[in-house]
């Protein structure tokens, strides 16, 4: 079983459009998680810290459940500048200090 | 967050040679580290790199071919050695500033082996 797995998309949505993305992780031990927005040909950047109950940054959602290890980030009215791959990141607890886990990723494409 | 800048941005190289990538920040953290985005893959943790100590590397990243240094606190360097086409990738540094496992990217360098 991979360690982060993230649904596989592409998504293609249009403007206005509310998009859920899901992951789950392995090790229920890990105890921080994140999503990353990556742009092509970019670095990572960190879009938002994901905590147990859960916490809203503008259109932006996270959601974090503990007992099915599982991710989830809602961005609603979608906008063009949104279009980006979107990383679930763990942390692995009990490996290396400052270990983080990356998903492959989740693309998304938001269209006019 | 930090400012963070690595050098050089991307590089065609030979195999056989190896290229030494910088990353530099614009102030002092206690965390650094090394990643490698391989096309299409995300990103693997190579090493994290320590200030006045050898590195720690990953399972199935090795000092010699991927020598590390750390001289200060704002600083570091990964060498990729005895480059060969499977070592073209996106190499990337992170620092982690404040929040345990908060991390964040300098812009990459693009190495291509040929």
């Amino acid at each position: 079983r991979k360690e982060v797995e993230q649904d596989p998309g592409p998504f293609n949505v249009p403007e206005g459009a509310t998009v859920a993305f899901n992951c789950t992780y392995s090790n229920s031990a890990s105890q921080s998680f994140f999503w990353y927005r990556q742009d092509c040909r970019k670095e990572p950047k960190l879009l938002m810290s994901v905590y147990s109950s859960g916490n809203e940054d503008g259109r932006f959602t996270a959601q974090l459940n503990r007992a099915s290890q599982y991710i989830s980030l809602l961005i609603r009215d979608s906008k063009l500048s949104d279009s980006a791959t979107y990383l679930c990141v763990v942390d692995s607890y009990g490996g290396s200090q400052g270990n983080l886990i990356f998903g492959k990723g989740t693309k998304l494409s938001v269209k006019p | 967050s930090a400012v963070i800048s690595q050098k050089p941005s991307r590089d065609i190289c030979q195999r056989g040679t190896s290229l030494t990538i910088q990353c530099q920040v614009d102030s002092q953290v206690t965390m650094m580290f090394w990643y490698r985005q391989q096309p299409g893959q995300s990103l693997t943790l190579i090493a994290t790199a320590n200030q006045g100590s050898e590195a720690t590397y990953e399972s199935g990243f090795v000092i010699d071919k991927f020598p590390i240094s750390r001289p200060n606190l704002t600083f570091s360097t990964l060498t990729v050695s005895n480059m060969s086409p499977e070592d073209s990738s996106i190499y990337l540094c992170s620092v982690e500033i404040a929040i345990p496992h908060e991390q964040y990217f300098g812009p990459g360098t693009r190495l291509t082996v040929t």
